[in-house]
C-alpha cells in the first residue's frame, strides 16, 4: 500500500515551454500532497503544499506564477513549471500525505521527475 | 526556522562493518521518519518513530528517538553494499503537517 506515482519520469524541454508533472496517489486518497526539489548530491527542498479544493501554499522564495500546482481530486496534484529556463533543471520529487496516528505524519513519495531545459 | 543536523555527510565503510548516522536538532518533533533514497528516484520510507526513546528495529536496521524527541540515530550492523545510499531523516514540527529533511547521510558500503 501507499503507492505514488509520477509523470513523466523525466522530460527534455526547450527554454520558455511550460512542463506539467502529475502526482498520483494509488491506494490511497490524499487532502495533501507536497512538491520538492532536489539539486544533485544534496536534500529535499520543500517548494509548496498541495491542498485538495483549496490553493496552494508556497514556501519563502518560491514563485507562485512560475510553479502552478493544482489539487484537484484527492489523487492528483500537478506542478506545472511555466515558461522554463535551464535553471529551473532539476529533480521533482511529490508526496503525498498519509494519516494514521494523530501527530505521526508519514510522507510516501513519487519516484520523482528529472526536468532538463535546454 | 527549525534545523535537522545529520552527522556524518559522508560515510565509506567495508562490507560487514557497523555504523551510526545521527540526527539532531534542538527543536522538538512530535515524529520523525527516515528514509533512503537511490540515485533517481524517491525516498522511500524506512521507519517512523513517535514516542521519546522509542527504538524499532528493521533487520539490520536500530532506529531510535531521543526521549527529548529532538534527535535521532540509525544504527546498521553488519553493512551489506545493497546498503549504499543517501539516509535522510525528517522531523514533523507538533501540529505541522510538514517534514523538515536534514541534509543526508551519503553511505557507500564497499564489497
Amino acid at each position: 500500500g501507499a503507492v505514488v506515482s509520477q509523470h513523466p519520469s523525466w522530460v527534455i524541454c526547450k527554454s520558455g515551454t511550460s512542463v506539467k508533472i502529475e502526482c498520483r496517489s494509488l491506494d490511497f486518497q490524499a487532502t495533501t500532497m507536497f512538491w520538492y526539489r532536489q539539486f544533485p548530491k544534496q536534500s529535499l527542498m520543500l517548494m509548496a503544499t498541495s491542498n485538495e479544493g483549496s490553493k496552494a501554499t508556497y514556501e519563502q522564495g518560491v514563485e507562485k506564477d512560475k510553479f502552478l500546482i493544482n489539487h484537484a481530486s484527492l489523487t492528483l496534484s500537478t506542478l506545472t513549471v511555466t515558461s522554463a529556463h535551464p535553471e529551473d533543471s532539476s529533480f521533482y520529487i511529490c508526496s503525498a500525505r498519509a494519516n494514521g496516528v494523530a501527530g505521526q505524519e508519514t510522507q510516501y513519495f513519487g519516484p520523482g521527475t528529472r526536468l532538463l531545459v535546454l | 526556522t527549525q534545523l535537522l543536523e545529520q552527522s556524518p555527510q559522508f560515510l565509506s565503510i567495508q562490507e560487514g562493518e557497523n555504523l551510526t548516522v545521527y540526527c539532531n536538532s534542538s527543536s522538538v518533533f512530535s515524529s520523525l521518519q527516515w528514509y533512503r533514497q537511490e540515485p533517481g528516484e524517491g525516498p522511500v520510507l524506512l521507519v517512523t518513530v513517535v514516542t521519546g526513546g522509542e527504538v524499532k528495529k528493521l533487520k539490520r536496521l536500530t532506529f531510535q528517538f531521543g526521549d527529548a524527541r529532538k534527535d535521532s540515530s540509525l544504527h546498521i550492523t553488519a553493512a551489506q553494499p545493497g546498503d549504499t545510499g543517501l539516509y535522510l531523516c525528517a522531523g514533523a514540527n507538533p501540529g505541522s503537517y510538514k517534514l523538515i529533511f536534514g541534509s543526508g547521510t551519503r553511505l557507500l558500503v564497499r564489497p
